[in-house]
């Protein structure tokens, strides 16, 4: 996805918590998304925020979205081993087009 | 509750053979969507279609085609395979008409290898 950049590595500490970045380009974008791959399998919806909200809260995951810098991230607390996975952001188009980041790779380690 | 299904989850081919991947969607969901994820890229999309005609077309090569059946299920039709097809197949579906937001949701893949 050239449209969306993401950092493609992250390395935590097993309890820490990790925060993933995201930039987009496409400010009519209503929805963002953050999907999670595990090795193998498929895209797995963690969460999404609607376009006019700041911040959304879903027991371990926190979105923050500023809109003015289209920034988007995605904070996992008290990190875990079944966390290690790509995570993806992705914007949607008006037409329902998801375009993805290149995805951050993230390995937890004890 | 009912995810996407897709089979087959694995295919192995040859060059210049055909391949048909086949995609579930959830139940009540009028919209599909094809991605194509080759090795250590991001998804990309290739097709859509709501409510059985094609909404949308993304980077699929004029070998590819595909379809959605009345009863919503969609199928992509792979011919004169090649190498560089290798990849990992995603559909995905939603509920789109009349919705106020329009969330993907995927199913496991079909892994397909060219030889």
């Amino acid at each position: 996805g050239e449209d969306v950049e993401q950092s493609l590595f992250l390395s935590v500490r097993e309890g820490d918590s990790s925060v993933i970045n995201c930039t987009y380009t496409d400010s009519s974008s209503t929805y963002l998304y953050w999907y999670k791959q595990e090795p193998g399998a498929g895209l797995q919806l963690l969460t999404y925020i609607f376009s006019n909200m700041d911040m959304k809260q879903d027991q371990r995951l926190t979105v923050l979205l500023n809109k003015k810098d289209k920034h988007l991230s995605l904070r996992i607390a008290d990190t875990q081993t079944g966390d290690s996975a790509i995570y993806f952001c992705a914007e949607i188009s008006n037409d329902y087009k998801l375009s993805f980041g290149a995805g951050t790779t993230v390995t937890v380690r004890a | 509750a009912a995810g996407v299904i897709q089979s087959p989850r694995h295919l192995i081919k040859e060059k210049r053979e055909t391949a048909t991947l086949k995609c579930y969607p959830i139940p009540r969901h009028d919209t599909v969507y094809w991605y194509q994820q080759g090795p250590g890229q991001d998804p990309q999309f290739l097709i859509s279609f709501y409510e059985k005609m094609q909404s949308d077309k993304g980077s699929i090569p004029d070998r590819f085609s595909a379809q959605q059946f009345s009863d919503y299920h969609s199928e992509l039709n792979m011919s004169s395979l090649e190498l560089g097809d290798s990849a990992l197949y995603f559909c995905a579906s939603s509920h789109t008409s009349g919705a106020l937001e329009v969330t993907q949701y995927f199913g496991p893949g079909t892994r397909l290898l060219v030889l």
